[in-house]
């Protein structure tokens, strides 16, 4: 059982260019959720989604954009990237509010 | 505002011994509360779900309690051993919303 599966592991991105950071589960989760952790400053929500074709903006989604079109996926866009989204990011998910959260290994991304 | 802490931030034990980790929070408005443990480099790994309603949850050699009125949370580790070391988060689930707010964690080191 994959559990929630994000890739790439490491990206090296350049200022200004564009990536999606993949997640999927297979746990048939409605919510699923977009996280970066940076050093001592914990993990800070980026977006959410409770369904497929609902997303919602978290604590700091400036630069960032996300679909959701199917349950199983939720890919994380960066537009234009700048080192300050240099950072490692987690995909989450749950079934709903009450219940137990899952998450992938994480993509580490630096933008130089 | 949800402010979540954990003391200490840092904690080095010899093996064999007991040991308790500390989550406070400010709003007791919660409905759940979750311990992840992080390896370095690593995603998150669920380690006990305590509902709102409950008191305390047991997996192996670890409790953790919920005490709302007071705003406290403890994640208590039996017969530590090395392979204990790691990061400890407490993430709570708040009434208000679909999110996790999750604590800044406490750094356990377990020498054999």
């Amino acid at each position: 059982n994959a559990g929630v599966t994000q890739t790439p592991k490491f990206r090296i991105l350049k200022i200004g260019q564009s990536m999606t950071l993949q997640c999927a589960q297979d746990m048939n989760h409605n919510y699923m959720y977009w996280y970066r952790q940076d050093p001592g400053m914990g993990l800070k929500l980026i977006y959410y989604s409770v369904g497929a074709g609902i997303t919602d903006k978290g604590e700091v989604p400036n630069g960032y954009n996300v679909s959701r079109s199917t349950t199983e996926d939720f890919p994380l866009r960066l537009e234009l990237a700048a080192p300050s989204q240099t950072s490692v990011y987690f995909c989450a998910s749950r079934t709903d509010r009450h219940t137990e959260a899952f998450f992938g290994q994480g993509t580490r991304l630096t933008v130089v | 505002k949800q402010e979540v802490t954990q003391i200490p931030a840092a904690l080095s034990v010899p093996e064999g011994e007991n040991l308790v980790l500390n989550c406070s929070f400010t709003d007791s408005a919660i409905y759940n509360l979750q311990w992840f443990r992080q390896d370095p480099g690593k995603g998150l790994t669920s380690l006990l779900l305590i509902q709102s309603s409950q008191r305390e949850q047991t997996s192996g050699r670890l409790n953790a309690s919920l005490d709302k009125s007071s705003g406290r949370s403890t994640l208590y580790i039996a017969a530590s051993q090395p392979g204990d070391s790691a990061t400890y988060l407490c993430a709570l689930g708040p009434n208000y919303g679909q999110n996790f707010v999750f604590g800044p964690g406490t750094r356990l080191s377990v020498l054999p």
